[in-house]
């Protein structure tokens, strides 16, 4: 069975512009959560999609806002790119809210 | 308090020895509890869940769990440089229709030859 994949897995962009990050899960998993991860920090949740609905929310601006379609892979926007926020981001699936999460190699976005 | 709390370490062990990692959770309620293991540049990957109080075994590593005093913990026996590593304690909690697994910030194991 094939894992979560992201797309991109790397990504240069300049202050101001805007990104749009993918994510496709495990097969038959309904659930996607969205992580940022930068040097030294741990996991920041982003936000977490199950079955096209956004279930909860980090302690993220507006610029960070994410979707989920019907087939479950999900994409996650940054508009208004900052220095900041360079980072790991990465995608985790699973079958419930609660069930084990598996990621996926993650997207290491550079604002310059 | 935070949510889960783990050491972040580093936390320094000769090779062969036990390493003991610990996370303690403040919902009484939580329910599954995870442990992943995260390499430098890459993403974690899970190492063991835990569902019941007890031990549960797998190979060298050993998770604990006692829901009474909140804390999940993490043995890895006969410790290898290639379990140097970032340790993350993941915790899972529903509550009425929704739920959440939240993560700690991670311990940082090395093993020394």
């Amino acid at each position: 069975k094939a894992g979560v994949t992201q797309t991109p897995r790397y990504l240069i962009k300049t202050r101001g512009q805007q990104v749009t990050l993918s994510c496709s899960p495990i097969s038959g998993h309904r659930s996607v959560s969205w992580y940022q991860q930068t040097p030294g920090q741990g996991l920041q949740f982003l936000f977490e999609y199950f079955s096209e609905t956004q279930r909860n929310k980090g302690n993220f601006p507006g610029r960070f806002s994410g979707r989920q379609f019907s087939n479950s892979r999900s994409e996650m926007n940054v508009s208004t790119l900052e220095l900041g926020d360079s980072a790991l981001y990465l995608c985790a699936s699973s079958w419930g809210l609660t069930d084990t999460q598996y990621f996926g190699p993650g997207t290491r976005l550079t604002v310059l | 308090q935070k949510e889960v709390e783990q050491n972040s370490g580093p936390l320094s062990v000769p090779e062969g020895a036990i390493a003991s990692l610990n996370c303690t959770y403040s919902d009484r309620v939580s329910q599954s509890f995870f442990w992943y293991r995260q390499y430098s540049g890459k993403s974690p990957e899970l190492i063991m869940s835990i569902y019941s109080n007890g031990d549960k075994e797998d190979g060298r590593f050993t998770a604990q769990l006692n829901k009474a005093s909140q804390y999940v913990s993490l043995l890895i026996r006969d410790s290898q440089p290639s379990d140097s590593a970032t340790y993350l304690c993941a915790v899972g909690t529903i509550s009425g229709n929704t739920g959440k697994l939240i993560f700690g910030q991670g311990t940082t194991l090395q093993v020394k030859p």
